[in-house]
């Protein structure tokens, strides 16, 4: 299956700071999407992006398909942003596979 | 649009009894998938339905753990004899076909 390494594994900011989160993965990929999960929370989709670049709000999204690379760039970052990101790629009609998650804590 | 729902939210079993949880997708996705999400595993994969057929089994637990989705507004997720390790969140997905995922609040099964 998809081996999916998300870097780096904790992250701590100050607020205002900006973040760059970095997904790679082992096959190619036709489905990416980074969730957002605070602590206790549900997996909020933040992005659906298989390959280009996505922008909302603070928040940017870069996929290069053919490299298996994804990332995802907060600017300046808010307490608020604190929590665990993760990145999903898949292939067609099969399942998503995890990456770990990156920890992002944002201190005033 | 009430997204995926999962119920119940929070379920305590004793050790040895049956646990079933219940998601019911997004009107008109096609596919339904289950995940289990722990402190130490993090969010593995269990199960996958596309137009409710059962497509992807492999990270299903055989002997204790079942799932169905008898139609397209709901599926179960079946424990026979719970054990402590199977304490998790469980997760359900919907998705639209090869598009975007949703995910529901999630389900905290505690066994004691």
């Amino acid at each position: 299956g998809q081996q999916v390494q998300q870097s780096p594994a904790s992250l701590v900011l100050q607020e205002g700071e900006n973040a760059e989160l970095q997904c790679n993965f082992s096959s190619t990929a036709t489905r990416l999407q980074w969730f957002y999960q605070h602590p206790g929370g549900r997996l909020v989709s933040l992005f659906y992006n298989p390959s280009g670049t996505k922008h909302t709000g603070r928040l940017t999204s870069t996929t290069v398909t053919n490299e298996r690379r994804s990332s995802l760039h907060i600017s300046s970052s808010q307490t608020t942003d604190s929590g665990t990101y993760f990145c999903a790629p898949n292939t067609g009609y099969q399942n998503f596979y995890f990456g770990k998650g990156t920890s992002l804590t944002v201190i005033p | 649009n009430a997204g995926v729902i999962q119920t119940p939210r929070h379920k305590v079993t004793g050790k040895g009894q049956e646990a079933t949880l219940w998601c019911e997708p997004i009107s008109g996705h096609s596919a339904v998938f289950w995940y289990r999400q722990t402190i130490v595993q993090g969010l593995e994969f269990l199960t996958y339905f596309r137009n409710q057929a059962p497509i992807d089994d492999s990270g299903m637990p055989k002997e204790r753990f079942s799932a169905q989705m008898p139609n397209q507004s709901h599926s179960t997720l079946k424990i026979q004899s719970t054990q402590p390790q199977d304490s998790a969140v469980y997760l359900c997905a919907s998705s639209p076909g090869q598009a975007e995922v949703f995910f529901g609040k999630g389900t905290r099964l505690t066994v004691v």
